[in-house]
């Protein structure tokens, strides 16, 4: 159990261009989902919190009018990088959390994002 | 601030033991979590930890010393697939994980 998927798992797109990658909890229902950035040989870096039904919490120098985030159901989550630029390239992981009271995080596999 | 140390790198031998070791300063904690991530995929759950002791779970086992501030996760039986980064990560009084930079693992025949 504790399944999550991401979609695409790898994006090519050009400079200016928008990509939206989706986040499901395919066989529990997550309250809250996280999303994260890694760059090569560098630790998770906690971009955003959302919760189902409310907006998104980023984290501080992360703009919120780039990283667009929905959280629309208890099983998807979206992340929209908006006017994507070649620095944007990086690898995005999701994860999600069960409910109050439970602490694991569960990630999906990631989705390499290059921007040309 | 929020600080989390782990070691970036560390060789062994395959069949061998090795201890990662993790010191952490945060604002407040709700129990300390290990990752091991191969490269180019996402985070897989190791062990959590909340009291003070240590938890075994086949061939790994995580300690955890609360006054400290001090954990390890220790491998035994190391295998080649074991080659991975090891994230050490704090859950604090706001519930959300403060990540280690991780430590690269490279087992050697």
């Amino acid at each position: 159990g504790a399944v999550v998927s991401q979609h695409p798992s790898r994006v090519i797109c050009k400079s200016g261009t928008s990509v939206k990658i989706e986040c499901r909890s395919l066989d529990f229902q997550a309250t809250t989902m996280f999303w994260y950035r890694q760059f090569p040989k560098q630790s998770l870096m906690l971009m955003a919190t959302s919760n189902e039904g409310s907006k998104a919490t980023y984290e501080q120098g992360v703009e919120k009018d780039k990283f667009l985030i929905n959280h629309a159901s208890l099983t998807l989550s979206t992340l929209t990088v908006t006017s994507a630029h070649p620095e944007d390239s990086s690898f995005y992981i999701c994860s999600a959390r069960h409910g109050e009271g439970t602490y694991e995080q569960y990630f999906g596999p990631g989705t390499r994002l290059t921007v040309t | 601030g929020q600080n989390i140390d782990q070691p970036t790198e560390m060789t062994a031998t395959e069949g061998a033991i090795v201890q990662i070791n993790c010191t952490y300063q945060t604002s407040g904690f709700n129990g300390l979590f290990w990752y091991q991530q191969h490269a180019g995929e996402a985070p897989t759950f190791l062990s959590y930890n909340v009291l003070d002791g240590l938890e075994e779970k086949g061939r790994f086992s995580s300690f955890l010393s609360r006054s400290k501030g001090y954990s390890y996760l220790l491998l035994k039986e190391l295998q080649m697939k074991d080659s991975a980064s090891y994230l050490c990560a704090v859950m604090d009084s706001n519930y959300q994980l403060i990540w280690g930079a991780g430590t690269k693992l490279i087992i050697k025949p």
